[in-house]
């Protein structure tokens, strides 16, 4: 089946950097990644749709500025959270619209858990 | 009112046991549902995938969709342990290829 392959699935950080994270479709070609936000114990939040070749939509109350997303290949889409701050610790997942599985539907990735201290 | 409600639980039945989840919507123009299961710290993955109204079956899982009510179900038979986690409903309409998820149920089976 279509799989995401999201890394890494988590890494701590200091207050101020920057942390990249990446989605890669392994089997398929994924023109639309979507990226959420989960915070514990609570549903998943999209914070933009990322197309292949094109800038980011984001979601109402989502800073593009600091949310930098890249989806410069069929393949590979990437989050990078700039300046992280404490209150960015959160569980991202990335997500692709597949059609090339029985089911039509979408894939997440593994999910990555970033803390920033 | 938000556009998908899901009672979060937490739900606890024991092992064997028929289990009911569900979600209503207030959205019309969702068209394809979906249930996920998510594992603590693991992203979600597509349990059933249902268009428009109907029942779909899928071993030991069921997926209802009552548009008429705006309702949509899940059920598991022969529950077993290893279904313990959050399950998510999520929709969305003709050429709109956004989510909206419901807040997940978390299960837990007692064995």
């Amino acid at each position: 089946g279509a799989v995401v392959s999201q890394h890494p699935s988590w890494v701590i950080c200091k207050s101020g950097t920057s942390v990249k994270i990446e989605c890669r479709s392994l089997d398929f070609q994924a023109t639309t990644m979507f990226w959420y936000r989960q915070f514990p114990k609570q549903s998943l939040m999209l914070m933009a749709t990322s197309n292949e070749g094109s800038k980011a939509t984001y979601e109402q109350g989502v800073e593009k500025d600091k949310f930098l997303i890249n989806h410069a290949s069929l393949t590979l889409s990437t989050l990078t959270v700039t300046s992280a701050h404490p209150e960015d610790s959160s569980f991202y997942i990335c997500s692709a619209r597949v059609r090339v599985t029985r089911e039509y539907g979408y894939t997440f990735g593994s999910g990555t858990r970033l803390t920033v201290v | 009112q938000k556009e998908v409600e899901q009672d979060p639980g937490p739900l606890s039945v024991p092992e064997g046991a028929i289990v009911s989840l569900n979600c209503t919507y207030s959205n019309s123009a969702f068209q394809y549902f979906m249930w996920y299961r998510q594992y603590s710290r693991k992203g979600p993955e597509l349990l059933m995938y249902t268009y428009s109204s109907g029942n779909k079956e899928d071993g030991r899982f069921t997926a209802q969709v009552d548009k008429s009510s705006k309702y949509i179900s899940l059920f598991i038979r022969d529950s077993q342990p290893s279904d313990s986690a959050t399950y998510l409903c999520a929709m969305s309409g003709f050429g709109n290829e956004k989510l909206t998820f419901g807040t997940g149920t978390r299960l837990t089976i007692i064995p």
